[in-house]
């Protein structure tokens, strides 16, 4: 079975300063990567995926991922936040082909600081 | 509708009563799925169904929680005997297939055991 590590519970940023949220997963064969946002009092909304070919993938709201297999880690990146972009995020984690069955970790609470 | 509509989005009821959860996916999606979501906690995976069949149920806690979805549309989660333990949010999704498709997330239910 997957399992998917967010090490920082919370991540205080600066706002127009860049920021990176840490995910790790559990090795596999195969394995697809999500990244999810939850905006408060809103369900959750799908950033980027990545499935296969390019280990950069690019998503909404300038936010980008990176699958590293060697480190087993997909952090997402944003080069310039803003204050719109608080709230949690969510890594996750499938062995299939798409979003069923998907291990979430624990999420990370990004604050944007003004 | 225009998303994955759940309801009611706010269930409060007594430990040991029954409680029934309701969700509408998107119009034409044949997956369907159900999470759970524990304060501070990421989504926990419960069922996928796929058409009317429940393909994968290894999520769900026990016997006391089973799911519905008798013409492939709208479902329903069931709990009997509620504990306080169950006090969550379930979310539920649907996307269009069981491929490399994004799963649609409602806003959930907020389910409290008193």
């Amino acid at each position: 079975a997957q399992s998917v590590t967010q090490l920082d519970s919370q991540v205080p940023v600066f706002e127009e300063a860049p920021v990176e949220l840490r995910c790790n997963y559990s090795s596999s064969v195969s394995v697809y990567l999500f990244w999810y946002v939850q905006y408060p009092n809103q369900g959750l909304q799908l950033l980027l995926k990545y499935l296969s070919g390019s280990t950069l993938v690019k998503g909404i709201n300038g936010f980008e991922a990176e699958f590293n297999k060697s480190q087993t880690s997909f952090h997402l990146r944003k080069p310039s936040v803003h204050i719109s972009d608080t709230a949690e995020y969510f890594c996750a984690a499938s062995s299939g082909g798409g979003a069923d069955g998907l291990t979430f970790g624990k999420g990370t609470h990004l604050i944007i600081q003004p | 509708g225009a998303g994955v509509s759940q309801t009611p989005s706010n269930k409060v009821t007594e430990k040991g009563k029954y409680v029934e959860l309701r969700c509408d996916p998107i119009s034409g999606h044949t997956a369907l799925y159900w999470y759970r979501q524990s304060l501070g906690q990421g989504p926990e995976f419960l069922i996928y169904f796929q058409g009317t069949g429940a393909a994968d149920d290894s999520g769900l806690p026990n016997d006391r929680f089973f799911a519905v979805r008798p013409e492939g549309s709208v479902s329903t989660l069931k709990i009997q005997r509620t504990e306080r333990g169950d006090s969550a949010v379930y979310l539920c999704a649907s996307s269009p297939d069981r491929g490399r498709t994004e799963a649609f997330f409602g806003q959930g239910t907020r389910l409290t055991v008193v």
